[in-house]
């Protein structure tokens, strides 16, 4: 069974400190990851994706990815009270069509 | 910016009812998807609809499921017989490519049934 592991949480984290969301894939030969944020009730968002191993920045947010340990994690600097969310690690699985999500981390900044 | 859109928002029917959740793609995405998230759970993959057949299927997909691309622009999926445990959100979702490219997602249907 392919699966994409998250720590449920909620992660707690004081406003303009660093969130680190982490997660782990198993199928070896996964090469797209995504993370989505969800808002209760709503669609999932595309924050990031990723292909390559290494780190990948987009603005407040870092998605790092290393195949080895098959570990995908999400850094959100200056965190804002709006980044309370969940937040959707999820992974394609061998070049297939679909993307397995994994359960998701609650993340709330507090003020 | 072009966005995926879905309809109904919410939809009520009774047990063993015929639903019908409607989508429309972005306009230049070839590959089109459905995801249902039951309450409280995960993001559930149900099929993956290319050059107008299902490329791949998950084993919620069964009988009572199926997909079609009645025009150019509408993807809808059909439940024949609704069941209780059908009650979810399905989101329909789509990318300009297949094979792990970004996919987009709709507001979502929320169906209940009853």
């Amino acid at each position: 069974q392919k699966e994409v592991e998250q720590n449920s949480g909620p992660l707690s984290v004081p406003e303009g400190a660093i969130a680190s969301l982490n997660c782990t894939y198993s199928d070896r030969g996964s090469q797209s990851f995504f993370w989505y944020r969800q808002y209760s009730g709503k669609s999932p968002e595309l924050i990031m994706f990723i292909y390559s191993n290494g780190d990948k920045e987009d603005g407040r947010f870092t998605a790092q990815l290393n195949k080895a340990s098959q570990y995908v994690s999400l850094l959100i600097r200056d965190s804002q009270p709006s980044d309370s969310a969940t937040y959707l690690c999820a992974a394609e699985m061998n070049r297939d069509d679909k993307i397995i999500f994994g359960k998701g981390t609650r993340l709330h900044i507090l003020p | 910016e072009p966005e995926v859109t879905q309809t109904p928002s919410h939809q009520v029917t009774q047990m063993g009812q015929e639903v019908i959740l409607r989508c429309v793609p972005i306009s230049n995405h070839l590959y089109f998807y459905w995801y249902r998230q039951i309450l409280g759970q995960k993001v559930e993959f149900l099929v993956s609809f290319y050059n107008n057949e299902i490329s791949e299927k998950s084993e919620i997909f069964d009988d009572q499921f199926s997909v079609e691309r009645p025009d150019g622009s509408n993807f809808t999926l059909k439940i024949r017989s609704t069941k209780l445990e059908d009650s979810a959100m399905y989101f329909c979702a789509s990318s300009e490519q297949g094979g792990g490219e970004t996919q987009y997602f709709g507001p979502g249907t929320r169906l209940l049934v009853l």
